[in-house]
C-alpha cells in the first residue's frame, strides 16, 4: 500500500537534547513538507523541498533543520534551539503536476512530540 | 498576503442536525485552489475536496456540500444529517496556483465539530 510513514508516534524527550523524526513516503512524489500543530493555530509549514538535495524554510524554521538526500525521505531534526518543541508534527507530500498548487497534499500519521 | 480565516473554533450539533463549517480567505492572486481536510482523532488529515478559482459550482458527495462564493471570498462546507462519525476537525487550505508557485499550503486554524448521539 502507498503512503506516507512517519516514526515513532510518540516521542520524549529532554530539553537540551536534538531530536529527529523520520518521513518517508513510497508514493513517488515530489515534494514533502513538515508541519508543525499546536490547539488552535492550526497547521504551520516548517521546511519544504520541490526537489532532492533542496529545501526551502517555511514560516516557522527557526530551530529545525531538514534534509533531503532521497527521493522518498524527508527526516526533519528538532534542536536545542528550538525554545518549544512539544507538538504534534506532521509530514505531507505531493507530486508535480502541469498546473501549480492543483494537487492536494497527502498526510502521514504524525508524531507527537513531548519535551519532559 | 494570503490568509484562511476559519472563525468557528468548536461547534457541537446532535446526530442528524445539519451544519455548516465557515471558510473565509484572502488572496491577491487570480488563480488559486481551495482545500478542505478532515482529522479525525487519530490525527492523520484526510483531503475532502478542491476546488479552483474559475469554478464556482457548488458540489455535492454525497451527505457533503460546498458552497463557493467568489464575491464573499468564502469557501463553506455543509454536512446534511451529521454523523458521530463526522467528529473531527476541520480545515479549509489555500494554495497558490500562479506563476512560481510552490505547491503551499496556507491552512485556517481549523474548526473541531463535536456531533453527539
Amino acid at each position: 500500500d502507498g503512503g506516507i510513514t512517519q516514526s515513532p508516534k510518540y516521542l520524549f524527550r529532554k530539553e537540551g537534547q536534538n531530536v529527529t523524526l523520520s518521513c518517508e513516503q513510497n508514493l513517488n512524489h515530489d515534494a514533502m513538507y513538515w508541519y508543525r500543530q499546536d490547539p488552535g493555530q492550526g497547521l504551520r509549514l516548517i521546511y519544504y523541498s520541490q526537489i532532492v538535495n533542496d529545501f526551502q524554510k517555511g514560516d516557522i524554521a527557526e530551530g529545525y533543520s531538514v534534509s533531503r538526500e532521497k527521493k522518498e525521505s524527508f527526516p526533519l531534526t528538532v534542536t536545542s534551539a528550538q525554545k518549544n518543541p512539544t507538538a504534534f508534527y506532521l509530514c505531507a507530500s505531493t507530486p508535480f503536476s502541469g498546473r501549480a498548487g492543483y494537487n492536494e497534499q497527502f498526510f502521514g500519521p504524525g508524531t507527537r512530540l513531548t519535551v519532559l | 498576503a494570503q490568509k484562511v480565516t476559519q472563525a468557528q473554533t468548536e461547534i457541537s450539533v446532535v446526530e442528524k442536525e445539519d451544519v455548516t463549517l465557515d471558510c473565509v480567505y484572502e488572496t491577491r492572486d487570480t488563480t488559486y485552489y481551495l482545500f478542505w481536510y478532515k482529522q479525525p482523532p487519530s490525527g492523520e488529515l484526510v483531503f475532502l475536496i478542491r476546488r479552483n478559482s474559475f469554478d464556482e459550482q457548488n458540489e455535492i458527495s454525497g451527505r457533503y456540500s460546498w458552497n463557493f462564493q467568489k464575491s464573499t471570498s468564502s469557501f463553506n462546507f455543509t454536512i446534511t444529517a451529521s454523523q458521530v462519525v463526522d467528529s473531527a476537525v476541520y480545515f479549509c487550505a489555500l494554495s497558490e496556483a500562479g506563476g512560481g508557485a510552490t505547491n503551499k499550503l496556507i491552512f485556517g486554524t481549523g474548526t473541531l465539530l463535536a456531533v453527539q448521539p
